[in-house]
């Protein structure tokens, strides 16, 4: 069964709105959790590391202000994309492992953001 | 040069076939391996982790050269429910690691 849950799995909002994107663990306690994106015909690119208690790290090119990340407990995570235009509209992905460590990582089911 | 490469495709098979992906990576310090699989408009699902000694899990057989900085992914006797993109990833290591995915591999398993 799935590890990660990922919510909502499909979300169109209005452009210059706010969308909140919850990952939880199922089960487990993760301290570390990762936000991806993936658009069309693309790889998944890391977008930040969501750290349990501390700031997100985020990845070169990722606007922290934009792209908000709060990981408040050992179970969620989330993501609230601000002010959404229609370049957002994307395939989010978030995931965790198990084990960290080299584990390998078990994703959410995504979610799918179109901005009209 | 990209970090992770994988055979653009797609490939298109006919059932019982043995297909094989191919892949390289470009950091030398690179710690583990894994193949993934992702449907269409779904999250990628881990298929195997690829050890260096070579492992197999069934009709999929991983295998990895780090000499050569490849990994390969081999599925005998296609099924049509093996259609799906198959993703190459890298972890450059440590314990905060970070996950390097290649574009992935389109499979299409013809009846």
């Amino acid at each position: 069964g799935a590890v990660v849950s990922q919510h909502p799995s499909r979300v169109i909002c209005k452009s210059g709105t706010s969308v909140k994107i919850e990952c939880r663990s199922l089960d487990f306690q993760a301290t570390t959790m990762f936000w991806y994106r993936q658009f069309p015909k693309q790889s998944l690119m890391l977008m930040a590391t969501s750290n349990e208690g501390s700031k997100a790290t985020y990845e070169q090119g990722v606007e922290k202000d934009k792209f908000l990340i709060n990981h408040a407990s050992l179970t969620l995570s989330t993501l609230t994309v601000t002010s959404a235009h229609p370049e957002d509209s994307s395939f989010y992905i978030c995931s965790a492992s198990l084990a960290g460590g080299s584990s390998p990582l078990h994703f959410g089911n995504g979610t799918r953001l179109t901005v009209t | 040069r990209k970090e992770v490469e994988q055979d653009p495709g797609p490939f298109n098979v006919p059932e019982g076939a043995t297909v094989a992906f191919n892949c390289t990576y470009s950091n030398s310090a690179s710690q583990s391996f894994f193949w993934y699989r992702q449907d269409c408009r779904k999250e990628p699902k881990l298929l195997m982790s690829v050890y260096s000694s070579g492992n197999e899990d069934g009709r999929f057989t991983a295998q990895l050269n780090r000499a050569s900085q490849y990994i390969s992914l081999l599925i005998r006797d296609s099924k049509l429910s093996d259609s799906a993109t198959y993703l190459c990833v890298v972890n450059w290591g440590g314990s905060n690691y970070k996950l390097t995915f290649g574009k992935g591999t389109l499979l299409t398993v013809n009846p």
